[in-house]
């Protein structure tokens, strides 16, 4: 069955510059691959899709690449700030539309 | 952007109580709604699927005499825990979909905390 595993310990950084999160899965390439941010006592909040014949997807301050040769996505924030600072999770898509979550990674941006 | 309202956000009951659980996307027609489950520091567990005017599909392990699902319209989907205990404490949180491809993003409610005494 499909695994994925991001960054398991907190990422610490300092306010502008840029977090870089992991996620790597083990078995079938998905079609897409999905971000998602999550604050303490929130629901997830959907921020990127990228396809598996895409190399690379942005969005403002945000950056996905896709490597299915590596089974690895690549997520970036650049000029990051104190509010970006959440649990970001990566989904696969699985069929029939559902998703396989990681577990997150919890970034904090450091003034 | 696409709104999921979740009701309540919270709930504490006594042992034995059946607590219902909603989930209404605002402004747009979800073809189907997902109900996950949450632990702690522990990424969303899939519990079921749920699409509008049909049975809802569970996942392996997940008891659906236990969390009754109900998707009445396209805009509404309701989780029900039934006789809950201490062990069906958790993070509970819906996500809505206009297709039930890979291809659409999920839109998240805020969750409800359930605490069982």
């Amino acid at each position: 069955s499909q695994k994925i595993e991001q960054n398991s310990e907190a990422l610490n950084i300092q306010e502008g510059k840029t977090a870089t999160l992991t996620c790597n899965y083990t078995n079938y390439s998905p079609a897409y691959l999905q971000w998602y941010r999550q604050d303490p006592g929130r629901g997830p909040v959907f921020l990127l899709l990228i396809r598996e014949n895409e190399k690379e997807k942005r969005k403002e301050r945000l950056k996905v690449t896709f490597d299915t040769t590596l089974k690895q996505s690549l997520f970036h924030i650049t000029a990051s700030q104190p509010a970006d600072s959440a649990t970001y999770l990566c989904a696969l898509d699985n069929q029939g539309g559902k998703l396989i979550f990681g577990q997150g990674t919890e970034l904090s941006v450091k003034p | 952007g696409a709104v999921v309202s979740q009701h309540p956000s919270w709930v504490i009951c006594k042992s034995g109580t059946s607590v219902k659980i909603e989930c209404r996307s605002l402004d747009f027609q979800a073809t189907t709604m997902f109900w996950y489950r949450q632990f702690p520091k522990q990424s969303l567990m899939l519990m079921a699927t749920s699409n509008e005017g049909s049975k809802a599909t569970y996942e392996q392990g997940v008891e659906k005499d236990k969390f009754l699902i109900n998707h009445a319209s396209l805009t509404l989907s309701t989780l029900t825990v039934t006789s809950a205990h201490p062990e069906d404490s958790s993070f509970y949180i819906c996500s809505a979909t206009r297709s039930d491809r890979g291809s659409q993003p999920q839109h998240f409610g805020d969750g409800t905390r359930l605490s069982i005494l």
